[in-house]
């Protein structure tokens, strides 16, 4: 399947501090999501995304999804401990069920 | 409401032997999504299956199987396992045929020896 490019890579970073990334495709989805995944366990979902521009909030959690439909980008304000995990994006294109996923940035928050 | 059901959570094989993996989907989700999940590859898609008929498969080889079943719950068989096959696996569900928020299982972590 296609490969997302999601950055960065991995996060260090104090409590308190906002926090964005990123994911970009060569190809045009028609879905965006965003998941968080804790050690040992399986990825949570966080926010959906099916229309171009459109912006949605959870909380403190802001994510977009591109114009181009190429990409998507996901906000965290004002970060907690609790924020600490991986983030994954992930895309779906109009003629596939399966989920594309980025390989995740790894967020780490000290108090 | 109950989440998606993932059984067994971990276990250990050993090469050449097979497992089979059972997911129990949420309450009225229909469609149930198979991944593998890797430090090297991330999350791959296996298959996807829909009213007991697998209807999207990704780059695996054949030992890699699946089923889904009346009620919705699936299995996934892995035979002849590798040391390559040791992963998080992770099931799925959503509630529509093509698209829609999937919802993630907690995994079964697979040790090959």
């Amino acid at each position: 399947g296609q490969q997302l490019n999601q950055s960065p890579q991995s996060m260090f970073i104090q409590e308190g501090e906002d926090v964005s990334m990123n994911c970009t495709s060569s190809s045009i989805f028609n879905t965006w999501l965003w998941y968080k995944q804790d050690p040992g366990e399986g990825p949570v979902l966080l926010i959906a995304l099916y229309k171009a521009g459109e912006l949605t909030s959870n909380g403190r959690l802001t994510a977009q999804f591109g114009i181009t439909r190429k990409d998507s980008f996901l906000n965290i304000s004002a970060s907690i401990p609790s924020d600490v995990g991986i983030y994954f994006c992930a895309g779906q294109t109009n003629s596939g069920y399966a989920l594309n996923f980025g390989k995740g940035t790894s967020l780490l928050v000290t108090p | 409401k109950a989440g998606v059901t993932q059984t067994p959570r971990y276990l250990i094989k050993t090469r050449g032997q097979q497992v089979t993996l059972s997911c129990s989907p949420i309450s009225g989700h229909r469609s149930v999504s198979w991944y593998q999940q890797t430090p090297g590859q991330g999350l791959q898609f296996l298959f996807e299956y829909f009213s007991e008929t697998q209807r999207n498969k990704g780059n695996f080889p054949g030992r890699f199987s699946g089923r889904q079943f009346s009620n919705s719950r699936s299995e996934m068989n892995v035979s002849t396992l590798e040391l390559g096959d040791s992963a998080l696996y992770l099931c799925a569900s959503r509630t529509s045929g093509g698209s829609g928020e999937l919802f993630f299982g907690e995994g079964s972590r697979l040790t090959v020896l």
